[in-house]
C-alpha cells in the first residue's frame, strides 16, 4: 500500500518566488497535518484538516502561508512570497480518526529559499 | 507549550538500556512517541492515554505519570536499529493537536 505521498521531494527557489507543496494522504484517512521541521524549532504543526476542513491553523506563521484541501486525496501548502527563513523540511501526515490517532508521515519536502 | 525532553542525546553500546523522558508544564490527555532516522520521516512508536491505556506496536515500553505530566520511554537491550531521534508529542485534551518536543538523539554503536 502506498503511504503518504509528497511532492516535490526537494525544492530550491529564490526569495520572493511562490512555492507549492503537495500531499496525497493515505486512502481512507480523514485527518491531514502539515508540519515544518527545523533544527532550531523542531517539529511544528502548521495546520490540521479533518474531513477536508481546516480545524486548527494557529501554527501557520503568517499570511504568506496558505493551505487547502479540496478533496480527501489532495492537499497543498503554498508560500507566497517565500523568504530564506522558510527553508525547512515540510512534512505532511495523515491519520484515521483525529489528533489522537497514529499519524503516518510522508517523506517530506526539503525547501531551500535562496 | 513545548514539552521538554531529556537527555538531549545519548550514546549506547548494543545491548545496553536507555530511558528517554518527556515532561510538560500543563496537564496532558495523552503522550505520543515517534522515532525519526536521519533523512527520513518520523515513524509512530506508541500512544499513552490518560487513564493508563497504551497503544503501540514495537518492542519498546513506556510509562505515563498523569500527576507529574511526565512520560518515559524505555529501550531495553538496544539494537543498532534503535538509533535515531526520538520525539514525544503531547496532547492537552482530546481533540487538541500535538506539540512535539525537540527530540532526543540516540546512537547505538556495535
Amino acid at each position: 500500500d502506498a503511504g503518504v505521498i509528497q511532492s516535490p521531494r526537494h525544492e530550491v527557489t529564490e526569495m520572493g518566488q511562490e512555492v507549492t507543496l503537495r500531499c496525497k494522504p493515505i486512502s481512507g484517512h480523514n485527518s491531514l497535518f502539515w508540519y515544518r521541521q527545523t533544527m532550531m524549532r523542531g517539529l511544528e504543526l502548521l495546520i490540521y484538516f479533518n474531513n477536508n476542513v481546516p480545524i486548527d491553523d494557529s501554527g501557520m506563521p503568517e499570511d504568506r502561508f496558505s493551505a487547502k484541501m479540496p478533496n480527501a486525496s489532495f492537499s497543498t501548502l503554498k508560500i507566497q512570497p517565500s523568504e530564506p527563513r522558510d527553508s525547512a523540511v515540510y512534512f505532511c501526515a495523515s491519520s484515521f480518526g483525529g489528533t489522537w490517532a497514529e499519524q503516518f508521515f510522508g517523506p517530506g519536502t526539503r525547501l531551500t529559499v535562496l | 507549550q513545548q514539552p521538554v525532553q531529556s537527555p538531549q542525546a545519548v550514546i549506547l553500546r548494543e545491548g545496553e538500556d536507555a530511558v528517554i523522558n518527556c515532561s510538560s508544564s500543563k496537564a496532558l490527555y495523552s503522550v505520543h512517541w515517534y522515532r525519526q532516522k536521519h533523512g527520513e520521516a518520523p515513524v509512530f512508536l506508541m500512544i499513552l492515554l490518560k487513564g493508563g491505556e497504551q497503544k503501540g506496536h514495537e518492542k519498546i515500553s513506556a510509562s505515563f505519570n498523569e500527576k507529574k505530566q511526565q512520560s518515559s520511554l524505555y529501550l531495553t537491550a538496544s539494537q543498532l536499529s534503535y538509533s535515531g531521534t526520538y520525539f514525544c508529542g503531547t496532547e492537552k485534551s482530546l481533540g487538541s493537536t500535538l506539540t512535539f518536543g525537540k527530540g532526543t538523539m540516540l546512537l547505538v554503536s556495535p
